[in-house]
Formats: structure tokens, C-alpha cells, sequence
């Protein structure tokens, strides 16, 4: 049972490069979530979906679209990165069923240069 | 709005003294509140929840929390510290399904970095 798989873990990109950032659930979860991890930020929401097909806007969506083609991925991209969105990313998926909150992903780290 | 506040960004304490990490949320309703764990390069790993009941709830490692509804608090104790207990702990908070919020999202505090010293 892998639970929450993101790939890569490791990513070093050039400002202006593109790049997707890739989620996977086996739980048959319906929600998912993307978030970004930054030092004294926590956690701050980018986008989220509650079901396959829909996506909606976290807090910090600006520079980042989103895909749920299937119910088990969630696609992160970065259209053209910035040095700012530097950070560690981080899927989380959950179900209405499931009190423990989230199960999430062992994070992606970015460095834009 | 939602919100969860951890007052003190790092806490250290002795190996084998008791420990506290303070949480605090504003929520409408009956939340549930959760605490996580994370490791060095690793995800957020699910220590304990409270959902409804009893108010102190114990969970994984030997953590506890207390579940204060009068202080809207959720403090995570542990009797004893480990140096293994270092990490970085995150309180979240999910508001009732029934305010209007996106169904299962958790709000998070900004965590607080827990270092044992030997």
C-alpha cells in the first residue's frame, strides 16, 4: 500500500522553465491537495480538488495551474517558475469517511534558480 | 474565518523532562483538531485527533493532547521527552462539515520546531 507517491523528489529548474509536479493516491480518496512548505510559513494551500474533473483555488494559487484528469492524480505545473516559488511541495489526499485528516506525500523539493 | 495559531515557533526541553506544544484555533462549531509530525525530508506523519469525547486523547509515540473547549485550545504533552521527539509539529483544525467549508480541508498552524536536548 503506497498511500501518497509524488515525483520528483528532487528538482533543480531555471527561471522561466515549465515543469509539473506529479500526485498519486491508491486510497481512492476524493479530495487532494497541493501545498507548499516554506521556512516560518507552514503550510500554505495552493489549489485543492473534491472529486475528479474539479479544482479550486487554495491561498497562494498565482503562477501554479493544477489537473485531476484521473481520480488518483492530482498534477501540479508551473507554467513559468520564479525564484520565489523556491520551496518544498507537498500532496495530501483525504476522504469524508476518513477521520485522520490527511494522508500526504514525502514532499518535492524546488529550487528555481 | 479559520484559523490556527502556535504561539511559540521553537520549544526545547531536556531529554526526560515533560514537554508542551501549545495550539490554539479559532473555528465555529465542534472541529476536529489533529497533530502531525514531521521528520527531517519527510512528510507530515498523523500523531493524534480529537473528534468528539473524552478531552484528553492519546496517540502515537507516547504524545497526548488536551482538548480545552472553553480556551478553544489543544495542547500536545508528552510526560517524558525523547531526543527522537525532535521534529517539527503542526496543529490543524477542520471545521464541521456543515460551515460551509471546503469539505475535508485542514487549516494549519505555522508548527513548532520541538528539540530535545540529550
Amino acid at each position: 500500500n503506497a498511500g501518497v507517491t509524488q515525483t520528483p523528489k528532487f528538482r533543480v529548474l531555471k527561471t522561466g522553465q515549465s515543469m509539473t509536479l506529479l500526485c498519486a493516491q491508491d486510497m481512492n480518496h476524493e479530495y487532494m491537495y497541493w501545498y507548499r512548505q516554506d521556512p516560518g510559513m507552514g503550510l500554505r494551500l495552493i489549489h485543492y480538488s473534491v472529486g475528479e474533473g474539479t479544482t479550486a483555488k487554495g491561498e497562494v494559487p498565482d503562477g501554479y495551474n493544477v489537473s485531476r484528469l484521473k481520480k488518483q492524480n492530482f498534477l501540479l505545473g508551473l507554467e513559468s517558475a520564479a525564484p520565489s516559488q523556491t520551496s518544498v511541495y507537498f500532496c495530501a489526499s483525504s476522504s469524508p469517511g476518513q477521520d485522520y485528516g490527511y494522508t500526504f506525500g514525502s514532499g518535492t523539493r524546488l529550487t528555481v534558480v | 474565518a479559520q484559523s490556527v495559531a502556535q504561539p511559540e515557533d521553537q520549544v526545547n526541553v531536556a531529554e526526560g523532562n515533560p514537554l508542551t506544544v501549545k495550539c490554539t484555533y479559532s473555528v465555529s462549531g465542534n472541529p476536529y483538531l489533529f497533530w502531525y509530525v514531521q521528520y527531517p525530508n519527510r512528510g507530515l506523519q498523523f500523531l493524534l485527533k480529537y473528534i468528539t469525547g473524552d478531552n484528553l486523547v492519546k496517540g502515537s509515540y507516547g504524545f497526548e493532547a488536551e482538548f480545552n473547549k472553553s480556551q478553544t485550545s489543544f495542547h500536545l504533552k508528552k510526560p517524558s521527552a525523547l531526543v527522537s521527539d525532535s521534529a517539527l509539529y503542526f496543529c490543524a483544525v477542520r471545521p464541521p462539515y456543515d460551515r460551509g467549508s471546503t469539505l475535508g480541508r485542514l487549516y494549519f498552524g505555522r508548527g513548532t520546531q520541538l528539540t530535545v536536548w540529550p
